[in-house]
């Protein structure tokens, strides 16, 4: 089974809609990130979380809220969701101390068309 | 300010040859660590190699080695003995801990190998 996992994998939606991705980990890891990926424009953050109490704004958080529900889950919402909304998300999980042990694991990605 | 450069949108190499993947970073922090992914067609993002800025020697991992530059601020991925399953996008990231253990990515190298 995956480490880390996502849900949907791929999601059609239409504009002003609510829509929520989910990210879950079985690795046991504290720190958990979502991104979104725009071609040429390579991985940007949207949002992370620490622990379960910690939530931090990333890059580019306009639009978006997250819940982390768990130390294993962490979802991310988009409230009213826009055409330029459109593209392929990624949760990734990391685990703090030593600085070679902080490297991020990714999800498989959900892709997200906004109409 | 962009943090991660890569300045080859495209490369092409002959299968069993070498190819090196070119990343410069912008820092002022003395600890950090830079990291590189694939992505391959499926869309999934593969942990390949770490370096940490204290690392006195070069990471290697398999077919994959990192000329890290410290000096130059360069931390290129060199692949030996290239296969057709290289063909892929590859992401340099950057992590510092005075910017809360953000990573920053690159906007990618696209490798094709040619048989």
């Amino acid at each position: 089974d995956a480490d880390v996992t996502q849900t949907p994998r791929n999601r059609i939606t239409k504009t002003g809609k609510r829509i929520m991705l989910e990210c879950s980990q079985t690795k046991g890891h504290d720190r958990m990130y979502w991104y979104r990926q725009d071609p040429g424009l390579g991985l940007r953050l949207i949002y992370y979380s620490f622990d379960v109490k910690d939530i931090n704004k990333g890059e580019i958080s306009d639009g978006y809220s997250v819940s982390r529900q768990a130390q294993a889950k962490f979802s991310l919402s988009l409230e009213s969701a826009i055409p330029n909304q459109t593209a392929l998300y990624f949760c990734a999980t990391s685990d703090p101390g030593r600085l070679r042990e902080d490297t991020q694991y990714f999800g498989p990605g959900t892709r997200l068309l906004v109409l | 300010a962009q943090k991660i450069t890569q300045t080859q949108p495209g490369m092409f190499v002959q299968e069993k040859e070498a190819v090196t993947l070119d990343c410069t970073y912008d820092t002022s922090d003395q600890s950090y660590g830079l990291f590189w992914y694939k992505q391959p067609s499926s869309g999934e993002m593969i942990f390949l190699i770490y370096q940490g800025s204290y690392d006195e020697q070069n990471a290697t991992e398999g077919r994959y080695s990192l000329n890290f530059q410290k000096a130059r601020k360069s931390a290129n991925l060199v692949i030996s003995a290239s296969q057709l399953g290289d063909s892929a996008m590859y992401f340099c990231a950057m992590r510092n801990k005075n910017t809360g253990n953000q990573f920053y990515f690159g906007t990618g190298t696209s490798l094709t190998v040619i048989p």
